[in-house]
């Protein structure tokens, strides 16, 4: 299994401003996602980063407010550009295992509050 | 209709009973069945792995898939306070990848 980190563990942020989240994998992996996750609702799945290509982003999200960047097997960002109180949430990226996207590893999260 | 439907819950237990956590799914095409456990501010991790249908165990944990009624289940046997967090159910074939919303389990010592 692969261990994931996660930085800031937590922030509070002003509306307008961007965000930067690092999410670090101890092992070489092909596919890394990116998820929110509010309360009482289930992951939505934000993009998926492969490494050497552009970030798939799902329905509802879009590059310019989440960009992604990918730059090697071990390391991804997700930034939550423009932040508005709706970005209040947790965010949370994963690692694919041995069975791709049917067994991910997840980080610890990133707990954002945009006043 | 939402893609996996899991009831939210919260479900509170005495210490030693016997707990079962279910989930139902929209789409017959789905193939892989997955149980994540989520402890209060920590991400999710992978407890049970299912492909297709039947059943499997590990440990006190057993997973069980449906097909034939699109139904998922985990039971916990002898359950501990330990095992108090939130359970996500989650299924998928292909690039398409859900999970449910979880239910929320305390287990009284």
């Amino acid at each position: 299994s692969a261990v994931i980190s996660q930085k800031p563990s937590r922030d509070i942020c002003q509306r307008g401003t961007s965000l930067t989240i690092q999410c670090q994998v101890d092992s070489q992996v092909t596919m890394m996602f990116w998820y929110r996750q509010q309360p009482g609702q289930s992951l939505t799945l934000i993009a998926t980063a492969n490494q050497g290509s552009e970030a798939t982003y799902e329905s509802g999200f879009v590059i310019d407010k989440f960009p992604i960047s990918r730059p090697n097997l071990t390391f991804s960002t997700l930034t939550v550009s423009n932040m508005s109180p709706e970005d209040s949430s947790i965010y949370l990226c994963s690692a694919e295992g041995g069975r791709g996207r049917y067994e991910q590893y997840f980080g610890p999260g990133t707990r954002l509050t945009v006043t | 209709q939402k893609e996996v439907e899991q009831d939210p819950g919260p479900l509170s237990v005495p210490e030693g009973a016997i707990v079962s956590l279910n989930c139902t799914y929209s789409n017959s095409a789905f193939q892989y069945f997955m149980w994540y456990r989520q402890y209060s501010r920590k991400g999710p991790e992978l407890l049970m792995y299912t492909y297709s249908s039947g059943n499997k165990e590990d440990g006190r944990f057993t997973a069980q898939v449906d097909k034939s009624s699109k139904y998922i289940s985990l039971f916990i046997r002898d359950s501990q306070p330990s095992d108090s967090a939130t359970y996500l159910c989650a299924t998928g074939a292909g690039n398409q990848f859900y999970f449910g919303t979880g239910t929320s389990l305390t287990v009284i010592p």
